[in-house]
């Protein structure tokens, strides 16, 4: 049981944008600790796609971005493309400072 | 380009003990931490714990008791140990050099990860 909770799957078709949210507490995002994004594919690591709620690493498109309100963050992919069938997990911290992950979301390119 | 090169048994019995190796080819500036983190089969990511250099780890609540980190600053290494192993800590376990964000929160994430090693724990 994820301290982090996203939803299991969600899905799109190309060109369009789906929404990955990742939801926590006043434990955690809701107290501040910024969010982070990663993308897995299937027998690699993870690979960071977004950093301080909003910011994207060289070399991430623009089509993923990254937003926080309260206890709450969500990724936005717009443009949906084939190659993005991954499984997203969101990332944060608690007061100690322990590493938080969602239990990831699998995205799925109809 | 960081590169980091794990190395450790595939292979592990039951109650005895994991060990695994991380080797950071171009020497990070003491300013990162190091992460190691399992990704259970069917399930989700599970970080173990962080430790600076030479500053002690800092574990998951949930493991400590029953793991050790270390960095060998002569061989520029991080290790893991994970005691008394049982099927639950079957995994595939990543070491990740991390990077604080936010200096007033302490906010890190980790960027660069290593292959990832199956670690099987069966007799």
């Amino acid at each position: 049981q994820s301290v982090l909770t996203q939803p299991p799957s969600v899905s799109g078709a190309p060109g369009q944008r789906v929404t990955i949210s990742c939801t926590g507490s006043s434990s955690n995002i809701g107290a501040g600790f910024d969010v982070y994004w990663y993308q897995q594919f299937p027998g690699t690591a993870p690979k960071l796609l977004i950093y301080g709620n909003t910011h994207r690493p060289s070399g991430v498109p623009d089509r993923f971005s990254g937003s926080q309100s309260g206890a709450s963050a969500s990724l936005a992919i717009t443009g949906l493309q084939a190659e993005d069938e991954a499984v997203y997990y969101c990332q944060s911290h608690d007061s100690s400072l322990s590493l938080l992950f969602g239990g990831g979301t699998k995205l799925t390119v109809l | 380009q960081v590169q980091l090169q794990q190395s450790g048994p595939g292979l592990v019995k039951p109650s005895e003990t994991l060990s695994l190796t991380c080797s950071d080819s171009l020497r990070s500036t003491r300013t990162y931490s190091w992460s190691w983190i399992r990704h259970p089969a069917g399930k989700g990511l599970e970080w173990i714990g962080r430790m600076y250099r030479t500053t002690s780890p800092h574990y998951n609540p949930s493991l400590k008791g029953r793991v050790a980190m270390s960095f060998d600053t002569s061989k520029n290494q991080f290790s893991l140990r994970v005691m008394s192993v049982t099927a639950a800590d079957t995994a595939v376990y990543y070491c990740a050099r991390c990077d604080t964000y936010n200096y007033d929160t302490g906010s890190y994430y980790c960027e660069y990860w290593g292959q990832g090693t199956l670690v099987t724990v069966s007799s």
